[in-house]
């Protein structure tokens, strides 16, 4: 069964620090996603990264976000400087070149204080 | 705007006891919708991907069928591991990048 995997599983810092969420990919997907969940909401899309580059992002992605691959397993976001309402459920997810199937991680919680 | 509706919001029944979840779409064209399961405190675990009207698939007590405004999750004879919150999603046409757009998910309970 393929999997996703993420870390850490929970993340807490304080307002205005950076953090980076770290990922490994289906290793034969080609397509990559962070998607966020607050407590009790929806899950919602960040940002796709296909063939090096973003290849979509939300209005929540703004300028405090950023996402690499710096090599080729790992797929990282960063958020530069956090803010409270950045506290949720960070999922990451891959699919292959396909669509057919969406696999996430098990989720990054970050807690913002 | 693509839009996923989930009903009910949350559903308790007794082991044993069939029912159905709904999953209401609104997207320009539809590539694919997707069912999930979500247990507390992780990541959404992939069930089906549906594609065309009519089309349905089945995984052990789950069966998903797909009409071209709604999707309904079968339930048949659920048991209490069962009980999840599971998440309907949709992936529209044309879009570069697949991206999932999910609905607020039903709650499921299922009571020995």
């Amino acid at each position: 069964e393929p999997e996703v995997t993420q870390t850490p599983s929970h993340q807490v810092t304080q307002m205005g620090q950076e953090v980076i969420l770290r990922c490994v990919p289906i290793s034969n997907h080609l397509y990559f996603y962070w998607y966020r969940q607050i407590l009790g909401q929806k899950v919602e899309f960040l940002v796709s990264f296909y063939n090096n580059e973003i290849s979509e992002k939300s209005e929540i992605f703004d300028d405090q976000f950023s996402v690499e691959r710096p090599d080729g397993s790992n797929f990282t976001l960063k958020i530069r400087s956090t803010k409270l309402e950045d506290s949720a459920m960070y999922f990451c997810a891959s699919m292959g070149t396909s669509g057919t199937s969406g696999y996430f991680g098990p989720g990054t919680r970050l807690t913002v204080l | 705007e693509d839009q996923v509706t989930q009903s009910p919001e949350a559903l308790r029944l007794q082991e044993g006891e069939s029912s159905s979840l709904n999953c209401s779409y609104t997207v320009s064209g539809l590539r694919g919708l997707f069912w999930y399961r979500q247990d507390p405190g992780k990541g959404p675990e992939f069930l089906f991907t549906l594609y065309s009207a009519g089309e349905e698939k089945e995984k052990e007590r789950l069966k998903a069928t797909l009409t071209k405004k709604e999707s309904f999750l079968h339930i048949t004879a659920p048991k209490p591991e069962d009980s999840a919150t599971y998440l309907c999603a949709v992936q529209a046409l044309g879009g570069a990048t697949n991206k999932l757009i999910f609905g607020t998910g039903t709650l499921l309970a299922v009571q020995p």
